[in-house]
């Protein structure tokens, strides 16, 4: 069964360092990678996705992605007291069906961010 | 910006009441998508919806469970007999079906069953 999984936390970072978030993978076939974030109590929203082996940035955002490894990381540079949140992994299944798959989701990470 | 909208934002109904939560998708979206959290867990898949059928469900989505596009712009979700395991956060999602397919998610339905 696909798994995505990620560490709980929680992860504290003091202001205006970078947090480094990991998400690992079991599905080799996995193709594609979204970052969300959640508020509590709020819904998840889409920061960023990845599909490529490397780097992705975006604003103060870096995915990065080693299917390799099975690894997937997200940094958060200049972290901010509003970056306070769950950050969410997920994948759709191996054998792509396009629009269709449903995403499969890690626990995520309960991210600190300490004024 | 455009964004998907759910109603209500919390349902309270008894064990063995059917109950509907509806969703309005990003209006130019191909692929619609029902999502679940219970409480202190993770966000599970229910189901996907194009062309006004079934794409994919998952394994929580039992009998109990259907969805509809009763007109151009509405995405339902019926739950037939609540039990009070379906107690969770329902989110909507939708997709324009291009590049990466990426998914943007509802404000979420708060059901509560007792």
């Amino acid at each position: 069964q696909k798994e995505v999984e990620q560490n709980s936390g929680p992860l504290s970072v003091p202001e205006g360092a970078i947090a480094s978030l990991n998400c690992t993978y079991s599905d080799r076939g996995s193709q594609s990678f979204f970052w969300y974030r959640q508020y509590s109590g709020k819904s998840p929203e889409l920061i960023m996705f990845i599909y490529s082996n490397g780097d992705k940035e975006d604003g103060r955002f870096t995915a990065q992605l080693n299917k390799a490894s099975q690894y997937v990381s997200l940094l958060i540079r200049d972290s901010q007291p509003s970056d306070s949140a769950t950050y969410l992994c997920a994948s759709p299944p191996g054998a792509p069906g396009g629009g269709a798959d449903g995403l499969t989701f890690g626990k995520g990470t309960h991210l600190i961010i300490q004024p | 910006e455009p964004e998907v909208t759910q109603t209500p934002s919390h349902q309270v109904t008894q064990m063995g009441q059917e109950v509907i939560l509806r969703c309005v998708p990003i209006s130019n979206h191909l692929y619609f998508y029902w999502y679940r959290q219970i409480l202190g867990q993770k966000v599970e898949f229910l189901v996907s919806f194009y062309n006004n059928e079934i794409s994919e469900k998952s394994e929580i989505f039992d009998d109990q469970f259907s969805v509809e596009r009763p007109d151009g712009s509405n995405f339902t979700l019926k739950i037939r007999s609540t039990k009070l395991e379906d107690s969770a956060m329902y989110f909507c999602a939708s997709s324009d079906g291009q590049g990466a397919y990426e998914q943007y998610f509802g404000p979420g339905t708060r059901l509560t069953v007792t």
